[in-house]
């Protein structure tokens, strides 16, 4: 069946440190991918997204390539703040249900 | 433009209890979802809706849990009787379109969820 998979976390960084965060996915057909972002005390965010493959997704320095040939969705930033302390969840949409399934979620913290 | 309304925030009642929480979506969006949300996983789908009618509700617990989207606008998710694994926060989100076809309609914004704690 369609599922998605992220690293497990809590991953904590010091600050301007580089971040990746895995996500691989199982899926029928061709999936659209999406990182949604949960600050605390808030609702989840959509943060970026890919809609076929190859496809690049980027947001306030996030960047995420649609990767078929490894089945993966690698959220990636160059260098973290303290204010992107969050958790992260990858989740794909399988069109043909018109459904989406999230990864169980990274926990980020930075440190300053 | 307003977002996701959901409410309550918190609730806390012991088991055996009910409890129903309410969701307005976003003005036009014809799709509503309630995801359940267990500390340390990631949400998952109890129902959707299109419009008025039931799109997807194959994971939620009929036994006790209960939805309805009156007029295709608010919605209402009801558990009872609540157990103990019921202590989750209850995610609303809605989208424009639910349906196939560009997957930008389909970005969902979700409320900022109600908490419920069972004792």
């Amino acid at each position: 069946g369609n599922s998605v998979t992220q690293m497990e976390g809590p991953v904590t960084l010091s600050e301007e440190a580089f971040l990746t965060i895995n996500c691989t996915y199982t899926a029928t057909g061709y999936p659209s991918l999406f990182w949604y972002v949960q600050y605390p005390g808030e609702g989840l965010q959509l943060l970026l997204k890919a809609t076929k493959a190859d496809d690049k997704g980027s947001n306030k320095g996030f960047e995420a390539t649609y990767r078929k040939e490894t089945t993966s969705f690698h959220l990636e930033k160059g260098s973290v703040q303290v204010s992107d302390s969050a958790v992260y969840f990858c989740a794909l949409l399988y069109s043909s249900a018109s459904k989406i399934i999230f990864g169980s979620g990274t926990r980020l913290s930075i440190r300053p | 433009e307003a977002g996701v309304a959901q409410s309550p925030r918190y609730k806390i009642i012991e088991k055996r209890q009910s409890v129903a929480f309410w969701c307005n979506p976003i003005s036009g969006h014809a799709t509503l979802y309630w995801y359940q949300q267990i500390l340390g996983q990631g949400p998952k789908l109890l129902i959707q809706f299109q419009n008025n009618g039931v799109v997807d509700d194959s994971q939620l617990p009929k036994d006790r849990f209960s939805a309805e989207r009156l007029k295709g606008v608010d919605s209402t998710l009801k558990i009872q009787p609540a157990k103990l694994e019921d202590s989750a926060v209850y995610l609303c989100a809605s989208s424009l379109f639910g349906g196939q076809g560009f997957a930008g309609a389909n970005v969902l914004t979700f409320g900022a969820g109600s908490r419920l704690t069972v004792l």
